[in-house]
């Protein structure tokens, strides 16, 4: 079982305030990384899809950098409106072994943005 | 276009009982898979298939089984429900494997076993 973690679990932030999230992943055979949004009775949706080290996506306020040979991503929110409030899901994807073209998904980092 | 339906919404099954939950997306992906989501814990993989009549286990098959016999669908069945299967089930679906290209999820099904 491949291990994907997020830091912080929770987070409160003030309406106005930047912030941003960690997803460590494993630094070998990586294939790809992806960012969701969870917002609360609905279902997950993707904000990113990344394959190459260095990548930089932008969607919106919301940001995503990737590091594959260090295994870490960063997402980060400029601004943060009350309506950002959700989980933020990160799945990596692994190019080898039995975990071959399977998502291994973070526990998530819960964001509450407060007006 | 409808994307991923999951029927249905929410379910409570007694110990032993067995079900399926029906999943459909009509976005002729071929990659379709069924997580698991508990409290505490991310989503976790039950089973994958990557086209008609292919299928797969992921991290947790155990007490489910799956087919494939069309694109479009793909049920999940709980042979024997059990208390520790109580969770919500999402059903995704994607245009590639290989988890390169996003995934579509589906409302979600929540099931309670008593």
């Amino acid at each position: 079982i491949l291990n994907v973690e997020q830091s912080p679990q929770s987070l409160h932030v003030q309406e106005g305030d930047s912030t941003n999230f960690t997803c460590s992943f494993p630094s070998s055979n990586f294939y790809a990384l992806h960012w969701y949004r969870w917002e609360t009775a609905k279902s997950p949706e993707a904000l990113f899809v990344m394959t190459l080290n260095g990548d930089e996506k932008k969607k919106g306020r919301i940001s995503a950098t990737l590091n594959t040979k260090e295994g870490y991503s960063y997402l980060y929110i400029k601004g943060s409106q009350p309506e950002d409030s959700a989980t933020y899901l990160c799945a990596f994807a692994n190019a080898g072994g039995t975990s071959y073209g399977k998502l291994t998904f973070g526990q998530g980092t819960i964001l509450t943005v407060h007006p | 276009n409808a994307g991923v339906t999951q029927t249905p919404k929410f379910q409570v099954l007694k110990t032993g009982q067995s079900m399926t939950l029906q999943c459909a997306q009509d976005m002729n992906h071929e990659y379709m898979s069924w997580y698991r989501q508990d409290p505490g814990m991310g989503l976790r993989l039950i089973h994958y298939s990557v086209g008609a009549g292919i299928t797969d286990q992921g991290e947790v098959p155990n007490g489910y089984n799956v087919s494939r016999s069309t694109t479009e669908d793909f049920p999940l069945r709980l042979l024997s429900a059990a208390p520790s299967q109580t969770s919500v089930y999402f059903c995704a679906s994607s245009s590639a494997p290989l988890g390169g290209r996003e995934q579509y999820f589906g409302p979600g099904t929540r099931l309670t076993v008593t």
